[in-house]
């Protein structure tokens, strides 16, 4: 069976601070799919990246970035340099190739950026 | 582009009735999902439709059910309601171009919150 874990409940830190996010996720499959998704107070959630079992290359996008470790499975986000616009519920997915509009949710992170 | 819109965006209900939540997937999306998110169990997967057929489906009792029309819209559909479906369902929808292919991404709608008294 698929799980992912986010074992940081909430997270407060004061703007410009850097703060990592973690992920470990549990699959049998070789194949599969990791996401990390943004929930703001509106409710929607906004996609941030897609990463597949085959591609371990960090990835790195202004101020986020993203560490794959098949090893260790574990997927963790960080923002560097917060701001307070950060603030939000971050979640951690995975789906596997066959089910693949299936997405496994981790229980979310809850991070606040005081200014 | 559009994205996906659903209605009605909040909801109230009494226990034992049945609702109705409706999802317009983003144009050309001919995959939609549901999920159900709560405080206490999280984000969890309901089905998901692809070219009015159920392709996939979570741990939900029969009184949650949707469709989807052929014109990709979906409806879900929860009867007997009780007091732990209050929720925030979460529609999204991708464009899973070939029936098998791999992942495409979702992408979601603003939820319909459902309140259940």
């Amino acid at each position: 069976a698929q799980k992912v874990t986010q074992a940081q409940t909430e997270i407060s830190v004061v703007e410009k601070e850097d703060v990592t996010l973690d992920c470990v996720y549990e699959t049998r499959d070789t194949t599969y799919y990791l996401f990390w998704y943004k929930q703001p107070p509106s409710g929607e959630l906004v996609f941030l990246i897609r990463r597949n079992s085959f591609d371990e290359q960090n990835e790195i996008s202004g101020r986020y970035s993203w560490n794959f470790q098949k090893s260790t499975s574990s997927f963790n986000f960080t923002i560097t340099a917060s701001q307070v616009v950060d603030s939000a519920v971050y979640f951690c997915a995975l789906s596997e190739a066959r089910g693949a509009q299936k997405l496994v949710f981790g229980q979310g992170t809850r991070l606040t950026i005081n200014p | 582009k559009a994205g996906v819109t659903q209605t009605p965006r909040y909801l109230i209900k009494t226990r034992g009735q049945q609702v109705t939540l409706s999802c317009s997937p983003i144009s050309g999306h001919r995959s939609v999902s549901w999920y159900q998110q709560t405080p206490g169990q999280g984000l969890q997967f309901l089905f998901e439709y692809f070219s009015e057929t159920q392709r996939n489906k979570g741990n939900f009792p029969g009184r949650f059910s949707g469709r989807q029309f052929s014109n990709s819209r979906s409806e879900m559909n929860v009867s007997t309601l009780e007091l732990g479906d209050s929720a925030l369902y979460l529609c999204a929808s991708s464009l899973a171009l070939f029936r098998e292919s791999s992942y495409n991404e979702q992408f979601f709608g603003p939820g319909t919150r459902l309140t259940v008294l």
